[in-house]
């Protein structure tokens, strides 16, 4: 059973346009969500997180939305640039409950074409 | 660079044997974790390690054991390989990890582990 999901394989977006990733979750113990890129070969490279007593979390380009009554978080790049090309997972976790261990998404290859 | 360091990279090694991967937390981490990420299964929780004791076990196969030793780096072993431990084995550290805050977790390069 998937308790996070990027129902989104891929996306492809013009350089200078917004790019926008969407997760979904089912556990409704988690309230703490990460997002992170990754390139081939290399680890995971933390963008931003958001709690879930927060509803948006922005970091210059970064922004994550939360809506808790959807179960529903979304990444917006704005504007999108090619050396954003890469995959984007979706992470959470249950801190409150003292579970600490992230459940990810599968991810989402995001190209940015010039 | 994330300051997490994991060896080797890259490990080349036959069905039945052991081997050990090991990491590095960034300076001042306390809690380790080990994710395994395979072709079709996406990045797997496999088991934390919090000021060297064990916090939390996930997906992580009997044949599969961490340690987390007094300096804070940690090992995971995994013995009588099989062809499906194919996969890339990543390690991430966090400040706290265990008391009631949130906490961001920082990965390092990973560990390509070959199983033939």
């Amino acid at each position: 059973d998937q308790q996070v999901k990027q129902n989104s394989p891929s996306l492809s977006v013009q350089e200078g346009r917004i790019s926008i990733l969407n997760c979904d979750y089912t556990n409704s113990m988690f309230d703490y969500f990460l997002w992170y890129k990754k390139y081939p070969a290399e680890g995971p490279t933390f963008l931003i997180s958001i709690s879930s007593i927060k509803d948006k979390n922005e970091d210059g380009r970064f922004t994550v939305f939360l809506n808790k009554s959807a179960k529903h978080l979304s990444l917006h790049i704005v504007p999108s640039q090619p050396g954003d090309s890469a995959v984007y997972f979706c992470a959470a976790s249950a801190t409150g409950a003292g579970s600490y261990q992230l459940t990810f998404g599968k991810g989402t290859k995001l190209s940015v074409i010039p | 660079d994330s300051g997490v360091t994991q060896t080797p990279k890259h490990l080349i090694t036959a069905t039945g044997q052991r081997v050990t991967l090991r990491c590095s937390p960034r300076s001042g981490d306390l809690s380790v974790y080990w994710y395994q990420q395979s072709l079709d299964q996406g990045l797997q929780f496999l088991i934390q390690y919090y000021n060297g004791e064990e916090r939390a076990k996930g997906n992580i196969l009997e044949r599969f054991s961490a340690q987390q030793f007094p300096d804070l780096h940690s090992e995971l072993n995994l013995s009588s390989l099989e062809l499906g431990d194919s996969a890339l084995y990543f390690c991430a550290s966090s400040g706290y990890g265990g008391q009631g805050r949130t906490d961001t977790q920082y990965f390092g390069p990973g560990t390509r582990l070959t199983v033939l």
